[in-house]
């Protein structure tokens, strides 16, 4: 348990669904990052949040949407994905403002698979 | 485009066997950080090294980094069951970038 929950751990949607990730952390820490997990591939950085800021895009399609309300909750909100955007989605958060060097905490992640 | 190769990308060996798993640059790296990533789980951090040839030892896991800094090695005596995991190492750059490798799937067989 590293004190960052993720709901849901699985989901099966199609490609004409919207859907939400959840992430949650009970660290009291001030920075939140999506990342994206595919078989085979480095994980790939989507988004930062430092104090509830977005801090870093990495030109990440707009069929995916970050929501940071407060410091403790991060949402990826999708719509109209595609087969290939099937893959494990990482929630992590640090204690610092989301540079490279802060201690990234991970939740279990969401499998996602898009039919 | 800067790029950590890991290698292998996978191993599956018997219990009480000995590995040594690679993660290479041609980037110099200010440090360079191990996870170990569980079925179903997230990566969790192992160890942090920052110094040129700096060695760390974590019970039966031994970590180095290179000297010239573009690439560490992660040695396990005794491989047990519960080591098994997706290994993935990730070198801070010199733009303050974190680059991820893709990871070395690792089974010990009991």
């Amino acid at each position: 348990e590293t004190g960052v929950t993720q709901t849901p751990r699985h989901l099966v949607m199609g490609m004409t669904n919207k859907k939400s990730l959840k992430c949650e952390q009970h660290l009291g820490h001030n920075a939140m990052y999506w990342y994206k997990q595919s078989a085979k591939k480095p994980l790939e950085l989507m988004f930062v949040y430092s104090l509830e800021e977005r801090v870093e895009n990495n030109s990440v399609p707009s069929r995916f949407s970050p929501e940071c309300p407060n410091s403790s909750h991060l949402f990826l909100h999708l719509h109209t994905l595609q087969p290939e955007d099937s893959a494990l989605y990482l929630c992590a958060s640090s204690q610092g403002t989301g540079g490279s060097t802060d201690t990234q905490y991970f939740g279990p992640g969401t499998r996602l698979t898009v039919l | 485009t800067q790029l950590l190769e890991q290698s292998p990308q996978f191993l599956s060996i018997q219990e009480g066997e000995n590995l040594t798993v690679y993660c290479n640059s041609s980037s110099v790296f200010s440090s360079l950080q191990w996870y170990r990533q569980e079925p179903g789980e997230g990566p969790v951090l192992l160890v942090t090294v920052v110094t040129g040839g700096e060695v760390k030892k974590l019970k039966r896991l031994t970590f180095q980094f290179g000297d010239a800094r573009k690439d560490s090695s992660l040695h396990i005596t005794a491989a047990q069951p519960g080591d098994t995991g997706l290994y993935l190492c990730a070198g801070i750059d010199s733009n303050y970038q974190l680059i991820w490798g893709a990871g070395t799937k690792l089974i010990i067989k009991p």
